[in-house]
């Protein structure tokens, strides 16, 4: 799968925005852009994903640039259940070997405050 | 709530004893993905299943076996347990196991060896 680096931690004040930044430099093709959370050792959550054009539902936004090096999640109205750590992932076809795990790296903490 | 569940929540054992985690997928899910979460590690794939047969594994040690029944539903069994096998294993599920498909996880088993 493609290494994706994400800063290490990000503050965002409740009701703002948060953009969480991923860089995914040597994406191919074929190579999906996923995102999901963790909150404090619950299990991680699907939050989206695409594939070169940007997406959006009920929970946030996904741009991707037209480059697809990089992408940003976007949570429009962030409150303080958006505290979690954030992981982006490009997943790659595993059915010719090693399976469609999925390979989270550190992600990024992302702490809303009042 | 994703609809995968995963017993028990809790799990406290000795060294060199032998236990069985369970997960149940969400309806209509064929495959099944186990994942570690250990302090020094992150989280790291296990192993696959898809409609019963093993599909891929990942850094899943020897001690460590898993299997996918008829129902669908899987159990991760570790033996020989060490202190360093204590951690949050997580279960995950998705239709088909393809690679666009999205994975949903559990809630999760804290396992903890004394």
């Amino acid at each position: 799968d493609a290494k994706t680096t994400q800063p290490p931690s990000m503050d965002c004040a409740e009701g703002r925005a948060a953009n969480l930044p991923c860089n995914h430099s040597t994406i191919s093709g074929n190579e999906y852009v996923y995102w999901y959370r963790q909150i404090h050792s619950q299990g991680p959550q699907y939050i989206i994903h695409g594939l070169k054009n940007n997406e959006t539902n009920e929970m946030a936004s996904l741009i991707i640039t037209e480059d697809r090096k990089s992408s940003t999640l976007i949570l429009p109205h962030a409150t303080l259940r958006d505290t979690a750590v954030y992981y982006c992932i490009v997943r790659v076809d595993g059915f010719a070997g090693g399976g469609n795990k999925l390979t989270f790296g550190t992600g990024t903490q992302l702490k809303v405050e009042l | 709530d994703s609809g995968v569940t995963q017993t028990p929540k809790h799990l406290i054992t000795a060294t060199g004893q032998r236990v069985t985690l369970r997960c149940s997928p969400r309806s209509g899910d064929l495959s099944v993905y186990w994942y570690q979460q250990s302090l020094d590690q992150g989280l790291q794939f296990l192993i696959q299943y898809y409609n019963g047969e093993e599909r891929a594994k990942g850094n899943i040690l020897e001690r460590f076996s898993a299997q996918q029944f008829p129902d669908l539903h899987s159990e991760l069994n570790l033996s020989s347990l060490e202190l360093g096998d204590s951690a949050l294993y997580f279960c995950a599920s998705s239709v088909r196991g393809h690679y666009t498909d999205t994975q949903y996880f559990g809630p999760g088993t804290r396992l903890t060896v004394l």
